[in-house]
C-alpha cells in the first residue's frame, strides 16, 4: 500500500519567514499529489495539486510545491508566511485506485 | 464548503450506543468517502463508495458500517461505540475522473465516553 511521510510534526515561524514542508510518497507508478490545509476549526481545503506537466505547481494564497519524481517528493513552499497561515497542512497522494493516502500532517504556527 | 454537509457537527455518546453520522452533497459527485482524523495520524479512510451500488472498506473499517442511500447521501454508523472511536470524522466527495481533488465536509466531532 502506498504511504505518505511528512517530516515535520510542528513548525513555528515568525511572520515574513519562508516556509518549506517536506512530503515523500511511496508509490512508484502514476500518482496524483495534493496539499490540503486545515485552518483551526475548519475542514480541509485544497491548496494545490499535481497531476502531470510542469513539476512546479502554484496554488492558492502564494503556496507552491515542486514534484521531484526521482526523490518521490512533493515539498510545499511559501516565500513569506503570514499569521493567517497558521494551520495544519496535509500532503496526500492518490494512485490508480483513486483513494487518497494522507500524511500525518504538519502543524504550522506563525508568530506575529 | 456548503456543498458537503455533515450532521451532527458534535456528538457525545456513551460506550455501547449506536451512532449514525450523515453526509449529504450537492456537488453531483459519484464518489463519497468517510475518514477519521486523529492527532498525529492524519486522515485515515474508513469506507468509500464509487456509486450507489458500490461500497468498499478502507484501511480502518472494523467497528463501522456505511449506507449509500442515494448518490447524494452517505451515512456512517458505529453499531456499538467504544472510546477509541473518539475522533473527528470527515466526509468527502470527488468526481470520477483522474486528477480531481476530494472536497471535504465540515467534520463531526464524536466523543465516546
Amino acid at each position: 500500500a502506498q504511504s505518505v511521510s511528512q517530516h515535520n510534526h510542528h513548525v513555528i515561524l515568525s511572520e515574513a519567514a519562508s516556509l518549506e514542508l517536506g512530503c515523500n510518497y511511496s508509490y512508484g507508478g502514476t500518482v496524483n499529489l495534493f496539499w490540503y490545509v486545515q485552518y483551526p476549526g475548519q475542514h480541509l481545503q485544497l491548496l494545490l495539486k499535481y497531476f502531470s506537466g510542469d513539476p512546479l505547481v502554484k496554488g492558492i494564497k502564494g503556496f507552491e510545491a515542486e514534484f521531484i519524481k526521482s526523490k518521490f517528493s512533493f515539498n510545499l513552499r511559501k516565500p513569506s508566511v503570514q499569521w493567517s497561515d497558521t494551520a495544519e497542512y496535509f500532503c496526500a497522494s492518490r494512485s490508480n485506485d483513486y483513494k487518497l493516502s494522507f500524511g500525518a500532517g504538519t502543524t504550522v504556527t506563525v508568530r506575529a | 464548503d456548503a456543498d458537503v454537509t455533515q450532521t451532527p457537527r458534535n456528538r457525545i455518546t456513551k460506550t455501547g450506543k449506536r451512532i449514525m453520522l450523515e453526509c449529504s452533497q450537492t456537488k453531483g459527485h459519484d464518489r463519497m468517502y468517510w475518514y477519521r482524523q486523529d492527532p498525529g495520524l492524519g486522515l485515515r479512510l474508513i469506507y468509500y463508495s464509487f456509486d450507489v451500488k458500490d461500497i468498499n472498506k478502507g484501511e480502518i473499517s472494523d467497528g463501522y458500517s456505511v449506507s449509500r442511500q442515494a448518490q447524494a447521501k452517505f451515512s456512517l454508523s458505529l453499531e456499538s461505540a467504544i472510546p477509541n472511536q473518539t475522533a473527528l470524522y470527515f466526509c468527502a466527495t470527488s468526481a470520477g475522473m483522474r486528477g480531481t481533488e476530494q472536497f471535504f465536509g465540515p467534520g463531526t466531532r464524536l466523543t465516546v465516553l
